[in-house]
């Protein structure tokens, strides 16, 4: 049963658009949560974090919105480049995790030019 | 560079015959993982380590093996390959564990090995 779910395998955006992908989570124990992208033939690299204690964290183009009483994040990237184009996972982490990072199955991203 | 070096990058292999991925990172990090990346479930942890000589499984870890001899290198062993290890690996390291939770502690990826077991 995966705890950090993705359910949009993909999503097409105009570039200069607004990109929304949006990850749930199941467990409650969770209370830090990141998202990292993924080009092609490259390992993961990191995008963005937030802490349970926010509802929100900007770094330039991105922001990542919690809301905690749905179990829901969202990554917004604002305007959208074709540079965005990868694969973007939602990763999830709590106390009782420590040693490890739970992910979701990912997000395709691209952004048509 | 600070980086996490896999090799192969690319490896086939038959049912049974014993193979290592090599994982090498050059951070001084003392948190390594192996994932495997498979479509629609994406990234499972496999094993990980704390520091040297410290491994403990991870969700997936049936059918692997690790060793960490030293803080550098993690390398991932298939005893007996079978055609369901077919997957993308990953190798990663961070500074610290718990992960993610500090500026310092997010996880450092290498760029994956392509394994195919036939």
């Amino acid at each position: 049963d995966q705890q950090v779910k993705q359910n949009s395998p993909s999503l097409s955006v105009q570039e200069g658009r607004i990109s929304i992908l949006n990850c749930d989570y199941t467990n409650s124990m969770f209370d830090y949560f990141l998202w990292y992208k993924k080009y092609p033939a490259e390992g993961p690299t990191f995008l963005i974090s937030i802490s349970s204690i926010k509802d929100k964290n900007e770094d330039g183009r991105f922001t990542v919105f919690l809301n905690k009483s749905a179990k829901h994040l969202s990554l917004h990237i604002v305007p959208s480049q074709p540079g965005d184009s990868a694969v973007y996972f939602c990763a999830a982490s709590g106390v009782e995790y420590g040693n490890k990072l739970v992910f979701g199955a990912g997000t395709i991203l691209r952004v048509k030019s | 560079e600070a980086q996490v070096t896999q090799n192969p990058r690319y490896l086939i292999t038959v049912t049974g015959k014993k193979l290592t991925v090599t994982c090498s990172q050059n951070m001084n990090h003392e948190y390594m993982s192996w994932y495997r990346q498979d479509p629609g479930l994406g990234l499972r942890q496999i094993y990980y380590s704390m520091n040297v000589e410290v491994t403990d499984k991870g969700d997936v870890p049936e059918g692997y093996k690790v060793s960490r001899k030293e803080k550098r290198n993690f390398p991932l062993i298939l005893e007996s390959p079978s055609p369901n290890q077919t997957s993308l690996y990953f190798c990663a390291s961070s500074l610290s564990s718990p992960l993610g939770r500090t500026l310092n502690s997010p996880l450092h990826f290498g760029n994956g090995t392509r394994l195919t077991v036939t």
